[in-house]
């Protein structure tokens, strides 16, 4: 499985964007960047996932960098529920339907 | 609500003892997996079904076992427990493609004494 780099922590304001971003240089072409958080006792959630253009949904909006070693997960407007753990994963098109997680970071978001 | 019912919700038993947990899917979802989230490990993949069949199998101690039944719910069974099983265990379901996502449940708190 293709290894993603995320940093350790972040923090943010309530009501500012937030970016997090992800490190995947050794992404092949059939891997897609998918996201998911984990919010505290909870399970994971789904937020977005992307191949090679942009994304957007209600939840989030993903960048793509052009060469695809890296990507940037933007919440528009952070609020404090928005307050978890956010892993960023490759999954292979033709491979394991298995997600992979690593250490993922931890968004603080305060009031 | 993700749609994905994990019963029991906690569970607390002795070095040795059996137990299992329980794994509704979001209806429609033929797919459902299995992963441990411990301290030391993280989150760990550990097995999956798809429509009754075994698919894939990540991490899974052969102490452990799981099966899907007709309805689509699974159960994961985990013997002959020791203190490094307590963990949080969750099960997640999806269509089965890589490109849909994978709903998870609250997950188990399974602590052993």
């Amino acid at each position: 499985d293709a290894k993603t780099t995320q940093p350790n922590s972040m923090e943010s304001n309530e009501e500012e964007p937030v970016h997090l971003p992800c490190n995947h240089s050794t992404i092949s072409g059939t891997d897609y960047i998918h996201w998911y958080r984990q919010l505290p006792s909870q399970g994971p959630e789904y937020v977005i996932h992307g191949l090679t253009s942009n994304v957007n949904n209600r939840m989030a909006s993903l960048a793509i960098a052009e060469d695809r070693k890296s990507s940037t997960l933007i919440l528009h407007r952070a609020t404090l529920r928005d307050a978890a753990v956010y892993y960023c994963i490759l999954r292979d098109q033709g491979g394991s339907e298995k997600l992979v997680f690593g250490k993922g970071t931890k968004l603080t978001v305060n009031p | 609500d993700s749609g994905v019912t994990q019963t029991p919700k906690h569970l607390i038993t002795a070095t040795g003892q059996r137990v299992t947990l329980r794994c509704s899917p979001r209806s429609g979802d033929l797919s459902v997996y299995w992963y441990q989230q411990s301290l030391d490990q993280g989150l760990q993949f550990l097995i999956q079904y798809y429509n009754g069949e075994e698919r894939a199998k990540g991490n899974i101690l052969e102490r452990f076992s799981a099966q899907q039944f007709p309805d689509l719910h699974s159960e994961l069974n985990l013997s002959s427990l020791e203190l490094g099983d307590s963990a949080l265990y969750f099960c997640a379901s999806s269509v089965a493609t890589v490109n849909q996502p994978q709903h998870f449940g609250d997950g188990t708190r399974l602590s052993i004494l």
